[in-house]
């Protein structure tokens, strides 16, 4: 069966730190993978979305990046992080259409 | 205006009751999911639909592709199912779009 791991799960790191958080999928092949954003209060936003190695599609432009170095693997990062990086971030993944939308457990993430 | 919305954003039941949370959508889609988000953050997917009715357990999801608008029930409520859920559309590209969900508490 399919799994994904996301870690750490919290995260306190002070302004302009750098930032890695690290998402691996199991028990698939060419998943298309995600990374979101929730503030405080507010809804998923959508960062980041690969539908291959070094695919990568940016959907809000800000200090972070995202990078794919292996099929099943999605990492995201910061060279600065700012306050309002603060947030839960969420790892995603979906083999399709017919296979649904699977989030990982997400990463509580504090700058200070 | 999100192109996702939910409806009650708060909602506050006592246990037992029967509830309905809804979703409108303005864009074209190819599915709808209702997504379960625990007060921890972990998130878990309950339905994904795109047409008719789906049933699990005590949940009941609904969608009308013509009106754009899918409801989610939850029967003989308890405060276990307290939780945020979360309507997302797949409009047919790689991504979902979010409501900003409908935050449930359920008392004993």
């Amino acid at each position: 069966s399919q799994t994904i791991h996301q870690w750490p799960a919290t995260l306190v790191q002070p302004v302009g730190s750098p930032l890695s958080l690290e998402c691996t999928v199991e028990g698939t092949s060419n998943p298309n993978l995600y990374w979101y954003r929730q503030a405080a209060g507010r809804g998923l936003q959508l960062l980041f979305y690969s539908v291959g190695i070094g695919q990568i599609s940016s959907e809000v432009p800000q200090n972070l990046s995202a990078s794919r170095p292996q099929d099943r693997q999605f990492i995201l990062s910061s060279k600065k992080l700012l306050l309002s990086d603060s947030g839960f971030y969420l790892c995603a993944w979906s083999g399709g259409l017919d296979y649904g939308y699977t989030f990982g457990s997400g990463t509580r993430l504090t700058v200070v | 205006k999100n192109e996702v919305e939910q409806s009650p954003q708060n909602l506050t039941a006592q246990e037992g009751e029967f509830i309905t949370i809804n979703c409108s959508y303005s864009v074209g889609i190819s599915a709808l999911h209702w997504l379960q988000q625990h007060p921890g953050g972990g998130i878990v997917s309950l339905f994904m639909l795109s047409s008719g009715k789906k049933k699990h357990g005590r949940l009941i999801a609904t969608i009308n592709i013509q009106e754009k608008h899918s409801s989610l029930h939850i029967t003989a409520s308890h405060p276990r199912d307290s939780a945020v859920y979360i309507c997302a559309v797949h409009s047919g590209t790689y991504k979902y779009i979010f409501g900003t969900g409908t935050r449930l508490k359920v008392l004993a």
